[in-house]
């Protein structure tokens, strides 16, 4: 089945710098990446997603970027903030009937004022 | 409503004894879904409800475990006989429609599951 790694574990960056999370998955029929956000204590939510067919995606600071070929996808925050302190998810799903996501084990990104 | 509900938001049992989770997904959302996560971990897949149906229940760890839903709408799931193992958050999520038809999956605050 699919298997998704997620790296680093811990991230910690200064205010206003860039952070970047690498995820790389298994399986090639994987179509759809979305990414999460979880705040200590609180629900999973979306910051981002990218589907197969487009190889990146920018959402005001925040893009996603696919490589189908090496099969790995990374979230890019630029101009960190506090408030962007949390633990980041990646998933892949693949669909064909099976809608789960499979996650990777999160990232701990904490911006240093 | 405006979010999925879960209930309850803690729970604490004993070794043995059976629980049941409830969810209250998103109103008009068909597609439903159990997660688990334990401490510092990433979210683990349980099962997947499109309608009433279950096409995917692959991710149940064993037979003590179930889940069902009624009406499209609220689903319980049922953990038979606990483990201290089985101690993690269990979230809820649900979707417009599959998520692959372009639709977004949105999380619950989850159920603190404790065994002791």
């Amino acid at each position: 089945g699919e298997n998704v790694e997620q790296h680093p574990s811990t991230l910690s960056v200064q205010e206003g710098d860039s952070a970047v999370i690498k995820c790389t998955y298994s399986d090639s029929a994987s179509n759809y990446f979305p990414w999460y956000k979880q705040e200590l204590g609180k629900r999973p939510q979306l910051i981002i997603d990218i589907r197969s067919n487009v190889g990146e995606k920018k959402d005001q600071r925040i893009a996603v970027t696919l490589n189908k070929t090496a099969k790995h996808f990374s979230l890019h925050i630029t101009e960190t903030q506090p408030e962007d302190s949390a633990v980041y998810f990646c998933a892949a799903s693949k669909g064909g009937g099976s809608e789960k996501l499979v996650f990777g084990k999160g990232t701990k990104l904490t911006v240093n004022p | 409503g405006a979010g999925v509900s879960q209930s309850p938001s803690n729970k604490v049992t004993e070794k043995g004894k059976d629980v049941e989770l409830r969810c209250d997904p998103i109103s008009g959302h068909t597609a439903l879904y159990w997660y688990r996560q334990s401490l510092g971990q990433g979210l683990e897949f349980l099962i997947y409800f499109q309608g009433n149906s279950a096409p995917d229940k692959s991710g149940l760890p064993s037979d003590r475990f179930s889940a069902e839903r009624t009406g499209g709408s609220v689903s319980t799931l049922t953990i038979q006989r606990t483990q201290q193992e089985d101690s993690a958050v269990y979230l809820c999520a649900s979707s417009y429609n599959r998520v692959h038809s372009g639709n977004t999956i949105y999380f619950g605050e989850g159920s603190w599951l404790t065994v002791v």
